[in-house]
Protein backbone atom coordinates (compact mmCIF):
# COMPACT_ATOMS: atom_id res chain seq x y z
CA UNK A 1 0.00 0.00 0.00
CA UNK A 2 2.89 2.56 0.24
CA UNK A 3 4.09 1.58 -3.03
CA UNK A 4 4.53 3.87 -5.83
CA UNK A 5 5.16 2.56 -9.29
CA UNK A 6 7.09 4.30 -11.94
CA UNK A 7 7.93 3.43 -15.59
CA UNK A 8 9.32 3.26 -17.51
CA UNK A 9 13.00 2.88 -15.80
CA UNK A 10 14.59 4.67 -19.05
CA UNK A 11 13.77 6.39 -21.73
CA UNK A 12 15.59 8.01 -25.25
CA UNK A 13 13.71 10.64 -26.42
CA UNK A 14 14.89 12.58 -29.64
CA UNK A 15 15.27 16.44 -29.29
CA UNK A 16 11.71 18.11 -29.74
CA UNK A 17 10.04 15.07 -29.16
CA UNK A 18 7.73 14.57 -25.98
CA UNK A 19 8.71 12.12 -23.19
CA UNK A 20 6.05 10.56 -20.76
CA UNK A 21 6.91 8.84 -17.36
CA UNK A 22 4.19 7.15 -15.47
CA UNK A 23 3.14 6.74 -12.26
CA UNK A 24 1.06 4.61 -9.90
CA UNK A 25 -0.28 4.60 -6.34
CA UNK A 26 -1.94 2.48 -4.51
CA UNK A 27 -2.75 4.29 -1.01
CA UNK A 28 -5.41 6.78 -1.41
CA UNK A 29 -4.20 8.66 1.96
CA UNK A 30 -1.77 10.61 -0.83
CA UNK A 31 -2.51 13.91 -1.66
CA UNK A 32 0.64 15.71 -2.80
CA UNK A 33 1.93 14.17 -5.93
CA UNK A 34 5.57 15.78 -6.70
CA UNK A 35 7.82 15.46 -9.40
CA UNK A 36 11.33 15.85 -9.00
CA UNK A 37 14.59 15.85 -11.46
CA UNK A 38 17.68 14.88 -10.34
CA UNK A 39 21.27 15.68 -12.44
CA UNK A 40 24.27 13.61 -11.62
CA UNK A 41 26.45 14.74 -8.40
CA UNK A 42 23.05 17.02 -6.92
CA UNK A 43 19.88 16.02 -5.18
CA UNK A 44 16.09 15.81 -6.51
CA UNK A 45 15.18 19.26 -7.62
CA UNK A 46 11.20 20.03 -7.21
CA UNK A 47 9.82 20.29 -10.88
CA UNK A 48 6.11 20.58 -10.63
CA UNK A 49 3.40 19.17 -7.89
CA UNK A 50 0.25 18.75 -8.21
CA UNK A 51 -3.00 17.60 -5.42
CA UNK A 52 -5.89 15.62 -6.29
CA UNK A 53 -8.25 18.62 -6.66
CA UNK A 54 -7.03 18.87 -10.02
CA UNK A 55 -6.55 16.82 -13.07
CA UNK A 56 -3.47 19.09 -14.85
CA UNK A 57 -1.00 21.34 -14.27
CA UNK A 58 0.77 22.75 -16.41
CA UNK A 59 4.29 24.87 -16.10
CA UNK A 60 6.45 25.65 -19.22
CA UNK A 61 7.37 22.61 -20.94
CA UNK A 62 5.95 20.66 -18.17
CA UNK A 63 2.66 19.21 -17.13
CA UNK A 64 1.42 16.57 -14.84
CA UNK A 65 -1.47 14.82 -16.10
CA UNK A 66 -3.58 12.91 -12.70
CA UNK A 67 -6.26 10.52 -12.96
CA UNK A 68 -7.66 10.13 -9.25
CA UNK A 69 -9.86 6.94 -9.87
CA UNK A 70 -6.93 4.61 -11.72
CA UNK A 71 -5.10 5.93 -9.14
CA UNK A 72 -2.10 7.28 -11.98
CA UNK A 73 -0.56 10.82 -12.12
CA UNK A 74 1.97 11.25 -15.32
CA UNK A 75 4.88 13.73 -16.18
CA UNK A 76 4.87 14.99 -19.96
CA UNK A 77 8.00 17.10 -21.41
CA UNK A 78 6.79 18.81 -24.65
CA UNK A 79 9.46 19.84 -26.95
CA UNK A 80 12.07 17.80 -25.12
CA UNK A 81 15.35 19.14 -24.88
CA UNK A 82 19.32 17.56 -24.29
CA UNK A 83 19.46 20.13 -20.85
CA UNK A 84 16.65 17.52 -19.69
CA UNK A 85 18.42 14.47 -19.74
CA UNK A 86 18.24 13.45 -16.26
CA UNK A 87 17.01 10.95 -13.54
CA UNK A 88 13.16 12.23 -13.04
CA UNK A 89 11.68 11.20 -9.33
CA UNK A 90 7.73 11.11 -8.62
CA UNK A 91 6.43 10.92 -5.17
CA UNK A 92 3.04 10.63 -2.98
CA UNK A 93 2.94 12.14 -0.06
CA UNK A 94 -0.13 11.55 2.98
CA UNK A 95 -0.30 11.62 6.29
CA UNK A 96 -0.34 8.35 8.12
CA UNK A 97 -2.21 7.05 10.54
CA UNK A 98 0.03 7.58 13.17
CA UNK A 99 -0.16 11.60 12.11
CA UNK A 100 3.44 11.90 10.43
CA UNK A 101 4.12 12.62 7.09
CA UNK A 102 6.08 10.51 4.56
CA UNK A 103 7.17 10.98 1.29
CA UNK A 104 7.21 7.86 -0.95
CA UNK A 105 9.39 8.05 -4.01
CA UNK A 106 9.45 6.00 -7.56
CA UNK A 107 12.26 4.17 -8.30
CA UNK A 108 13.59 7.17 -10.78
CA UNK A 109 13.49 7.38 -14.87
CA UNK A 110 16.79 7.78 -16.92
CA UNK A 111 16.06 10.22 -19.19
CA UNK A 112 18.25 10.97 -22.23
CA UNK A 113 17.34 13.45 -24.98
CA UNK A 114 19.29 13.09 -28.22
CA UNK A 115 20.54 16.26 -29.74
CA UNK B 1 19.69 31.90 0.02
CA UNK B 2 22.28 29.50 -0.46
CA UNK B 3 20.58 26.38 -0.46
CA UNK B 4 20.64 23.14 1.79
CA UNK B 5 24.34 23.26 2.34
CA UNK B 6 26.14 19.46 3.21
CA UNK B 7 29.10 18.69 3.82
CA UNK B 8 31.31 17.07 3.34
CA UNK B 9 30.78 16.31 -0.69
CA UNK B 10 32.64 13.14 -0.09
CA UNK B 11 33.63 10.60 2.74
CA UNK B 12 35.97 7.68 2.44
CA UNK B 13 36.27 5.63 5.87
CA UNK B 14 37.18 2.23 7.13
CA UNK B 15 34.83 0.03 8.51
CA UNK B 16 33.98 0.41 12.16
CA UNK B 17 34.79 4.52 12.03
CA UNK B 18 32.77 6.63 13.17
CA UNK B 19 30.86 9.25 10.32
CA UNK B 20 29.28 12.35 11.05
CA UNK B 21 27.27 13.91 8.55
CA UNK B 22 25.86 17.45 8.36
CA UNK B 23 23.47 20.12 7.16
CA UNK B 24 22.40 23.30 7.37
CA UNK B 25 19.02 23.81 5.83
CA UNK B 26 17.30 27.08 4.66
CA UNK B 27 16.67 29.39 6.97
CA UNK B 28 12.75 29.35 8.04
CA UNK B 29 12.16 26.34 7.12
CA UNK B 30 10.69 24.34 9.92
CA UNK B 31 11.28 21.00 8.56
CA UNK B 32 14.53 18.87 8.03
CA UNK B 33 14.76 15.41 6.44
CA UNK B 34 17.53 13.04 5.62
CA UNK B 35 17.47 10.26 3.12
CA UNK B 36 19.69 7.67 1.54
CA UNK B 37 20.36 6.79 -1.85
CA UNK B 38 21.03 3.83 -3.57
CA UNK B 39 20.96 1.86 -6.23
CA UNK B 40 19.29 -0.81 -5.05
CA UNK B 41 16.49 1.24 -2.60
CA UNK B 42 16.29 4.53 -4.46
CA UNK B 43 15.58 7.39 -1.76
CA UNK B 44 14.70 6.21 1.69
CA UNK B 45 13.66 8.77 4.62
CA UNK B 46 15.68 8.09 7.45
CA UNK B 47 14.41 11.02 9.75
CA UNK B 48 12.51 13.91 9.63
CA UNK B 49 12.15 17.29 12.22
CA UNK B 50 10.01 19.72 13.02
CA UNK B 51 11.21 22.24 14.86
CA UNK B 52 14.38 20.44 15.64
CA UNK B 53 12.76 17.62 17.31
CA UNK B 54 12.19 14.26 15.69
CA UNK B 55 9.11 13.18 14.46
CA UNK B 56 9.26 10.22 12.16
CA UNK B 57 12.77 7.86 12.96
CA UNK B 58 11.06 4.56 11.68
CA UNK B 59 13.57 4.85 8.52
CA UNK B 60 16.52 4.58 10.81
CA UNK B 61 18.03 1.10 9.70
CA UNK B 62 19.52 0.41 12.93
CA UNK B 63 21.01 2.00 16.27
CA UNK B 64 24.38 2.63 14.69
CA UNK B 65 22.84 5.50 13.24
CA UNK B 66 21.92 8.76 15.07
CA UNK B 67 20.32 11.89 14.13
CA UNK B 68 20.32 15.31 16.35
CA UNK B 69 19.17 18.81 15.76
CA UNK B 70 20.48 20.79 17.97
CA UNK B 71 19.00 24.18 16.54
CA UNK B 72 17.15 25.41 13.51
CA UNK B 73 20.01 25.94 11.72
CA UNK B 74 22.06 22.66 11.57
CA UNK B 75 21.72 18.48 11.85
CA UNK B 76 23.79 15.67 12.13
CA UNK B 77 23.55 12.21 11.17
CA UNK B 78 26.23 10.14 12.72
CA UNK B 79 26.96 6.31 11.35
CA UNK B 80 29.07 4.17 14.77
CA UNK B 81 30.41 1.88 13.65
CA UNK B 82 30.40 2.02 9.80
CA UNK B 83 29.69 -0.86 8.10
CA UNK B 84 31.02 -1.28 4.08
CA UNK B 85 26.86 -1.50 3.16
CA UNK B 86 26.08 1.89 4.76
CA UNK B 87 27.97 3.05 1.59
CA UNK B 88 25.59 5.42 -0.51
CA UNK B 89 24.65 8.76 -0.86
CA UNK B 90 23.27 10.72 1.46
CA UNK B 91 21.10 13.70 1.29
CA UNK B 92 19.25 16.36 3.57
CA UNK B 93 16.58 18.04 2.37
CA UNK B 94 14.36 21.19 3.92
CA UNK B 95 10.34 22.25 3.90
CA UNK B 96 8.54 24.91 5.08
CA UNK B 97 5.75 21.72 5.07
CA UNK B 98 5.84 18.44 5.78
CA UNK B 99 3.03 17.56 2.35
CA UNK B 100 4.74 20.10 0.53
CA UNK B 101 8.24 20.57 -1.77
CA UNK B 102 11.43 19.39 -0.31
CA UNK B 103 14.78 21.54 -1.48
CA UNK B 104 17.56 18.85 -0.79
CA UNK B 105 21.57 19.39 -0.60
CA UNK B 106 23.61 17.74 -3.28
CA UNK B 107 24.29 14.90 -0.98
CA UNK B 108 27.33 13.58 0.99
CA UNK B 109 28.49 10.58 -1.40
CA UNK B 110 29.98 7.92 1.68
CA UNK B 111 32.18 4.99 0.66
CA UNK B 112 33.03 2.50 3.65
CA UNK B 113 35.97 0.62 2.82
Amino acid sequence: QQQVKQSPQSLIVQKGGISIINCAYENTAFDYFPWYQQFPGKGPALLIAIRPDVSEKKEGRFTISFNKSAKQFSLHIMDSQPGDSATYFCAANGRKNSGTYKYIFGTGTRLKVLA
Amino acid sequence: DAGVIQSPRHEVTEMGQEVTLRCKPISGHDYLFWYRQTMMRGLELLIYFNNNVPIDDSGMPEDRFSAKMPNASFSTLKIQPSEPRDSAVYFCASSLSPDYGYTFGSGTRLTVV
